[in-house]
């Protein structure tokens, strides 16, 4: 079965930690992308990829990190700087960056 | 940049019809999208609607695009309390980077 798995589903870190998140795809998309979503709001862009060894910064991409170096895989990492990490991260992939995206099942992360 | 509104929460009866609105202010989109997202979930692919189209019906769902105006909606049939989710409209644009732009998500509430 294709489709896009993310790992794992409830995390939870001491604040000052760095944490990465698992993103990965078996469907050939070329384009991946991760979100944060917070109660009440909509999606919000953090990094994007088009291609392997490719990424891009979003609209809130400070105190998070990522790279690209399989096709298949897209992790992030939410690094001690960034302030307010508690939130659900959403991945998604694509054929191409403005084709229709398929997401993940999220993962939501706590920082205590 | 883009802005893409929706009103945050709606409820109707079971078996009732479902009008959820998206207004948005970059008439650049190629497709626009609904995405249905339940509690702790991604987010699914509802439907989609090409640019060109004003009407899409796809089994209970219909997606009615205004482009003068620039308004999109999205109309549930014989609402179930399956239904019950936030629902999120996006555009694709061709600007380099930023492809997807979503709505903060309208919550369904269906009352039996």
């Amino acid at each position: 079965d294709g489709g896009i798995t993310q790992s794992p589903k409830y995390l939870f870190r001491k604040e000052g930690q760095n944490v990465t998140l698992s993103c990965e795809q078996n469907l050939n998309h070329d384009a991946m992308y991760w979100y944060r979503q917070d109660p009440g709001q909509g999606l919000r862009l953090i990094y994007y990829s088009q291609i392997v060894n490719d990424f891009q910064k979003g609209d809130i991409a400070e105190g998070y990190s990522v790279s690209r170096e399989k096709k298949e895989s897209f992790p992030l990492t939410v690094t001690s700087a960034q302030k307010n990490p508690t939130a659900f991260y959403l991945c998604a992939s694509s054929i191409g960056v403005e084709d229709e995206q398929f997401f993940g099942p999220g993962t939501r992360l706590t920082v205590l | 940049g883009e802005d893409v509104e929706q009103s945050l929460f709606l409820s109707v009866r079971e078996g009732d019809s479902s009008v959820i609105n998206c207004t948005y202010t970059d008439s650049s989109s190629t497709y626009l999208y609904w995405y249905k997202q339940e509690p702790g979930a991604g987010l699914q692919l509802l439907t989609y609607i090409f640019s060109n189209m004003d009407m899409k019906q796809d089994q209970r769902l219909t997606v009615l695009l205004n482009k003068k105006d620039k308004h999109l909606s999205l109309r549930i049939a014989d609402t179930q309390t399956g239904d019950s989710a936030i629902y999120f409209c996006a555009g694709n644009r061709d600007n380099y980077g930023q492809n997807f732009v979503f709505g903060p998500g309208t919550r369904l509430s269906v009352l039996p």
